[in-house]
């Protein structure tokens, strides 16, 4: 079902380090999975994804890793930058299915 | 490409009047586009699925007597909020389907900032 609430989780992190942001997906019959960025006012914009057939995929500064067997999302973040303050989100599909279910999100906060 | 354009931005209407938000498919055909809404500090929940010439699909708990969606063409899509009351003050953010080997991704649009007074 869909995933609510009431209070985001907050990472802090040093600018430069590295962040490692998690979701725990609901559906095991979910085999394909995305990663969202949301900006404060802004609609969602895509990071990177990974199918149910891959344990992880590597785009430019992020790397997402699935573990199907706990149901366990990731996504990590090579030395974090200020821009990348926002929030984060994990989002599930199974294919042939048009509704993709988001994750309750996670703040990242880049402290300078 | 994949562009989602979303309008308006921001609007503020008095309590009792009618909203309509438009969502834009511009460099693509989008058979099925999907309103969101978001409230502060909390996930995206799917409202309904909007598919082009035919009804829209919507999800449990949300009143489609209120929450009018029209998909007349294959880039346009709008959401029409009845009757509006400071409750349904939130963040409505709509996006496109685009198909790729049997899963969906999706592009969102900036999102529509709903402040009833």
């Amino acid at each position: 079902g869909e995933s609510v609430g009431l209070h985001l989780p907050t990472l802090s992190v040093q600018e430069g380090d590295n962040s490692i942001i998690n979701c725990a997906y609901s559906n095991s019959a979910s085999d394909y999975f995305i990663w969202y960025k949301q900006e404060s006012g802004k609609g969602p914009q895509f990071i990177i994804d990974i199918r149910s057939n891959m344990d992880k995929r590597q785009g430019q500064r992020v790397t997402v890793l699935l573990n199907k067997t706990v149901k366990h999302l990731s996504l990590q973040i090579a030395a974090t930058q200020p821009g990348d303050s926002a929030v984060y989100f994990c989002a599930e599909n199974i294919r042939g299915y048009q509704k993709v279910t988001f994750g309750t999100g996670t703040k990242l906060q880049v402290i300078p | 490409g994949a562009v989602v354009s979303q309008h308006p931005s921001w609007v503020i209407c008095k309590s009792g009047t009618s909203v309509k938000i438009e969502c834009r498919s511009l460099d693509f055909q989008a058979t099925t586009m999907f309103w969101y809404r978001q409230f502060p500090k909390q996930s995206l929940m799917l409202m309904a699925t909007s598919n082009e010439g035919s009804k829209a699909t919507y999800e449990q708990g949300v009143e489609k007597d209120k929450f009018l969606i029209n998909h007349a063409s294959l880039t346009l899509s709008t959401l029409t909020v009845t009757s509006a009351h400071p409750e349904d003050s939130s963040f409505y953010i709509c996006s496109a389907s685009i198909t790729g080997t049997g899963n969906y991704g999706y592009t969102f649009g900036s999102g529509t900032r709903l402040t009833v007074v």
